[in-house]
């Protein structure tokens, strides 16, 4: 059963600290999207890419967020400095678009908690 | 640019009661319409989606929508529904074209009570 993966599940860091959110898209998926869940703002799009490069990344604090995918089977999403205000529960999707017109479905990884103290 | 509304953030039913999820949505141009299920403390899981054809969509569990492009809404019906559908529900739509991001509504929180 294919699935995406996040690392950590968890994160509690200091005010500061560098944090690296991993993602594992599934095998044969073209497209990753990173979105974070927050009570206020609820699900809001922060990148994605496709076939690696970056297509969208409007959603992203620039001076602090960042996001790659070195390689077709890992995504990373890092911040740095982190600041209180983003804690949030961070997804990593992925999807294989078809061709103009025709998209698949996204599927969710189980999310990365934050907690920026 | 896209915008999804759902009209209630909590709905409370009994157990084996029938249960309807308004979602509405805005666009510009053409979208995909989805719903999503978010158990506690886990990702979330696609319920059913609408990309073309029929209007009426069955998904997992039981459930269904049916697409309303004169309403522009897209909401979502379960006849009767268990403990374990307990659980929040989010509304999202992509363009059809471009850019492929969800755009999801705020979330209603599904209480399923005995």
């Amino acid at each position: 059963d294919a699935r995406v993966t996040q690392t950590p599940r968890h994160k509690v860091t200091e005010m500061g600290q560098e944090v690296t959110m991993r993602c594992q898209p599934i095998l044969g998926h073209n497209t990753v999207f990173w979105y974070r869940q927050t009570m206020m703002q609820g699900l809001e799009l922060l990148a994605y890419f496709r076939n690696r490069a970056p297509l969208d990344d409007s959603g992203m604090p620039k001076d602090r967020f960042s996001a790659e995918m070195p390689d077709a089977t890992l995504a990373t999403l890092k911040i740095q400095p982190s600041e209180p205000r983003d804690s949030a529960v961070y997804f990593c999707a992925s999807g294989l678009v078809l061709r103009q017109g025709l998209t698949d479905t996204q599927y969710f990884g189980p999310g990365t908690r934050l907690t920026v103290l | 640019a896209q915008s999804v509304t759902q009209l209630d953030s909590q709905v409370p039913v009994f157990e084996e009661a029938p249960v309807e999820l308004r979602c509405n949505y805005s666009s510009s141009v053409s979208v995909y319409l989805f719903w999503y299920v978010q158990y506690p403390n886990q990702g979330l899981q696609l319920l059913l989606k609408y990309l073309s054809g029929s209007t009426l969509v069955k998904g997992i569990n039981g459930f269904e929508a049916e697409f309303n492009k004169s309403q522009t809404s897209f909401h979502l019906r379960k006849p009767s529904v268990h403990i374990s559908d307990t659980a929040e529900y989010f509304c999202a739509v992509s363009e059809r074209t471009g850019r492929r991001a969800l755009t999801f509504g705020s979330g209603t929180r599904l209480q399923v009570q005995p």
